[in-house]
This record gives C-alpha cells, sequence and structure tokens, in this order.
C-alpha cells in the first residue's frame, strides 16, 4: 500500500515557540491532505483540508492563524502551530489521497505526538 | 452531513472468543465505509473498506464486516480474538469524491488472556 511519513513522531516544546510538522507521500503524489488532532480517548477530528495549489481549507472552530497548513508539493504537506500553548498538546495525524491510489482511500501518516509545557 | 455512532466504547473479550464492534451510520447520499485499527501512539491502519458490491468485505488480520443498508450498520466480526487485537478500532464514513473521513468515536477492544 502507499506509504505516507509524518515527522517528528513526538515532540517537546516550551509555551509560545512555534512547532512544525511534515507530513510526506514517500511513493504517491498527494493531491489531498488531510490533518486530524486526536486527544487522549477519543476519536480523530477533522482540522483542515488541503488541496494541490489551493489555500487549506480549515473546519470551524480551528483557527487559521494558529495552525498553519502549507500543501508545498505534490508529495509533502507542513502544519505548523505557532506559539503553542499547552492546550495545543495533542496527537496529530495526517492522511493524503491522491489519483494514481485506489479511489476513496485515505492513509494514515503515523501520527506526531506534541506535548507543549 | 454524516455521522458514525459506535455503541460500545469499551470490549472486553476473552482470547480465542469471537468478537463484534458494532458501527451505525447516517447519511442522506451513498457512502463508502472502513473500519480502521490504532494501536497505541500510532496512526491508523486500514482494515477494511466497503466501496461496492458484495456486502461481506473481509479484511487484514481476520477480521470480515457487512454492510447492511436497511439498518444502516458496518459491524467488524472476527471469529476468534488474539491477544495482538487489543487495540482502538474506528469506523469512518465519506461520501463520493475527495471529501474527508467522518470518524466514530472509537471502540476499545481489551482481548484478555
Amino acid at each position: 500500500g502507499a506509504v505516507v511519513s509524518q515527522h517528528p513522531s513526538r515532540v517537546i516544546c516550551k509555551s509560545g515557540t512555534s512547532v512544525k510538522i511534515e507530513c510526506r507521500s514517500l511513493d504517491f503524489q498527494a493531491t489531498t491532505m488531510f490533518w486530524y488532532r486526536q486527544f487522549p480517548k477519543q476519536s480523530l477530528m477533522l482540522m483542515a483540508t488541503s488541496n494541490e495549489g489551493s489555500k487549506a481549507t480549515y473546519e470551524q472552530g480551528v483557527e487559521k492563524d494558529k495552525f498553519l497548513i502549507n500543501h508545498a508539493s505534490l508529495t509533502l504537506s507542513t502544519l505548523t502551530v505557532t506559539s503553542a500553548h499547552p492546550e495545543d498538546s495533542s496527537f496529530y495525524i495526517c492522511s493524503a489521497s491522491g489519483r494514481t491510489l485506489a479511489k476513496n482511500i485515505q492513509y494514515f501518516g503515523a501520527g506526531t505526538r506534541l506535548s507543549v509545557l | 452531513a454524516q455521522s458514525v455512532t459506535q455503541l460500545d466504547s469499551q470490549v472486553p473479550v476473552f482470547e480465542e472468543a469471537p468478537v463484534e464492534l458494532r458501527c451505525n451510520y447516517s447519511s442522506s447520499v451513498s457512502v463508502y465505509l472502513f473500519w480502521y485499527v490504532q494501536y497505541p501512539n500510532q496512526g491508523l491502519q486500514l482494515l477494511l473498506k466497503y466501496l461496492s458490491g458484495s456486502t461481506l468485505v473481509k479484511g487484514i488480520n481476520g477480521f470480515e464486516a457487512e454492510f447492511n443498508k436497511s439498518q444502516t450498520s458496518f459491524h467488524l466480526r472476527k471469529p476468534s480474538v488474539h491477544i495482538s487485537d487489543t487495540a482502538e478500532y474506528f469506523c469512518a464514513v465519506r461520501n463520493s469524491g475527495n471529501t474527508p473521513l467522518v470518524f466514530g468515536k472509537g471502540t476499545r477492544l481489551s482481548v484478555i488472556a
């Protein structure tokens, strides 16, 4: 199956700093990437959808100035948590889909555990 | 809009016993249905999917699920579970096109030796 690589797997940062999370499709062109957030023992909540060549579409309640998403190329999307605060601590997961992949299938990265002190 | 309900938040089961994890969905349009498994501190792995055709779909690790349109259900089953099946299981739905998945709240399967 298709491989999605997400880095870093775990990051600890001080409050007020910014953190960048990368999501790469290794063997396919990701025309669409999705960013999810997962709180402990809860489900995945969609944060934003990023289509190739377009600005990301954010879900209601997600601050676009705080969670900056860049779909820089067909194989890379980044999520930057700006001025992170302890309440931003969470598990962030990206997923990707592409034209050459099986239809309607999203492939997920391994996730990033963000801890803000 | 679509929604997914996983009726059981936790399911404990003894090793080698059968298990069923329940999932119901609501949607005003045709949907595609998925089951994902998540091991601790990891991303999601696709177990199986229903896109069209046979309503009984088989996935990895011996799991299968049956799509029941009249009951709007997509329950996941395994005839004999192993300790290694202990994980969080998510049911998800999406409609046609490149729309995002909508997830249920998850079911924690705990297999007891």
